[in-house]
């Protein structure tokens, strides 16, 4: 099975940078991605990491560490459409059919 | 479409009475998937089609929950006898098919399922 965790909700500062965590223990690894959604709306795909490292990509990177089963995603001069919920989540593998496995979602709130 | 399209985008419902829920993706994509995702949460998987064939159905939470997607194209979430824990909003999303690589998966806007 999947188990993962990340933050309900956290708040930060408009032009500042604001990192959210995820923690995950699966039994079969097959990477680790971030969807964001805000209300209402469809969420979107931000980042996929299935090796160890940093991915960057224009204000938002994401970090991966297998080994210790964690990841985050790194905003940075925050705006405040950053306002919305940040999925983290893994996809069971071929077997599965790539269904996803989400976080609660953690509900970022950027303020002025 | 540009992207993956459900209606209706509310449905209010009393309870006891069926519902069905539509999702037409992306041109050519191969995989269609149905999540649920109650307020608060994330999308919880229900079902998943390679073309017309529901490949895993393990997410689904009782027999009133029913889906297909006959054509390979369009897919329908039924949902009978509806409860009031069954308010929730359905996602669909779609993503081509590329073996053992994972692909990313397109969402559609979901349809609010309100049960009163």
């Amino acid at each position: 099975g999947q188990n993962i965790d990340q933050p309900t909700e956290m708040t930060a500062t408009e032009g500042a940078i604001v990192q959210i965590n995820c923690t995950y223990q699966t039994s079969g690894f097959n990477g680790l991605f971030w969807y964001q959604q805000h209300a209402g709306e469809a969420p979107t795909f931000l980042s996929y990491n299935v090796l160890d490292g940093l991915e960057e990509k224009g204000r938002f990177s994401s970090f991966l560490s297998r080994s210790k089963g964690y990841s985050y995603l790194l905003l940075k001069e925050l705006q405040m459409k950053d306002s919305a919920s940040y999925l983290c989540g893994s996809p069971q593998g071929p077997g599965g059919g790539n269904k996803l496995t989400f976080g609660t979602g953690t509900q970022l709130k950027v303020e002025l | 479409g540009a992207g993956v399209s459900q209606s209706p985008r509310y449905k209010v419902a009393k309870r006891g009475q069926d519902v069905a829920l539509r999702c037409d993706p992306i041109s050519g994509h191969v995989s269609l998937f149905w999540y649920q995702q109650a307020l608060g949460q994330g999308p919880e998987f229900l079902t998943y089609f390679q073309n017309e064939a529901q490949l895993d159905k393990s997410g689904l939470p009782s027999d009133r929950f029913f889906a297909e997607r006959p054509e390979g194209s369009v897919s329908t979430l039924k949902i009978q006898r509806t409860q009031q824990e069954d308010s929730a909003v359905y996602l669909c999303a779609s993503s081509l098919l590329l073996g053992a690589i994972y692909n990313e998966q397109f969402f559609g806007p979901g349809t609010r399922l309100t049960v009163l």
